[in-house]
């Protein structure tokens, strides 16, 4: 079965660079989901498109922007990084009246340095 | 705000140990209840879920009982296995709205021979 994927897994940036993060959904699932886990840390929302409008907006940086396209897939992109951004940000998808089934990609390691 | 309290980790158990992981809840609503496990270096999994109240989930010997009167969602596993060595997340999401799920710290459980 189809997961949901990210890419890239592994990304090394460097101080006030830019990266971008990807990430493509299970086909017909109508929501995106971005959290960020720091080291040690639980998930943190940071936020999330429903039929590629902004549905939800968490604790995301004003650095950080992101979008879903027309194929459901969605960017995070994120600027002027800190090393504080390091971490792994996972993306998920689920349908909006699926009772709850998550289905989480295996998330992109960012190390900024 | 809404919120899950998880007990604080690392639990260590020895092989065929029972297993207790506690979850407390506070929320606005009813809120579907989940427990997620994440290995090391992998993304989230879901392990069980429950959507209303006196719900049990259960999933590869693991346990956990949707308690409103007590707003618990404790974990438990009667006979835990080495390989049951990872962190577990426990969760919620609300009705209603774009359903994001919010974590709990994650509790690690090391499982020793």
């Amino acid at each position: 079965a189809a997961g949901v994927i990210q890419s890239p897994r592994h990304l090394i940036k460097e101080k006030r660079e830019t990266a971008t993060l990807k990430c493509y959904p299970i086909p017909r699932h109508d929501t995106v989901y971005w959290y960020q886990q720091g080291p040690g840390q639980d998930p943190q929302f940071l936020i999330s498109f429903y039929e590629k409008m902004q549905s939800d907006k968490g604790s995301i940086p004003d650095r950080f922007s992101a979008q879903q396209f027309s194929d459901y897939h969605s960017e995070l992109n994120m600027s002027s990084l800190e090393l504080g951004d390091s971490a792994l940000y996972f993306c998920a998808s689920s349908i909006i009246q699926g009772g709850g089934r998550y289905t989480f990609g295996s998330g992109t390691r960012l190390t900024v340095v | 705000g809404d919120s899950v309290t998880q007990m604080e980790g690392p639990v260590t158990l020895s092989e065929e140990a029972f297993l207790t992981i506690n979850c407390t809840y506070t929320a606005t609503g009813y809120p579907s209840l989940f427990w997620y496990v994440q290995y090391p270096g992998e993304g989230l999994q879901l392990l069980l879920k429950a959507t209303k109240a006196d719900d049990k989930g259960s999933n590869k010997g693991f346990e956990a009982t949707y308690r409103k009167e007590t707003t618990s969602f404790h974990l438990e596993k009667g006979s835990v296995q080495v390989s049951d060595s990872a962190v577990y997340f426990c969760a919620l999401t609300l009705s209603g709205g774009y359903n994001k799920l919010i974590f709990g710290a994650g509790t690690r459980l090391a499982v020793h021979p």
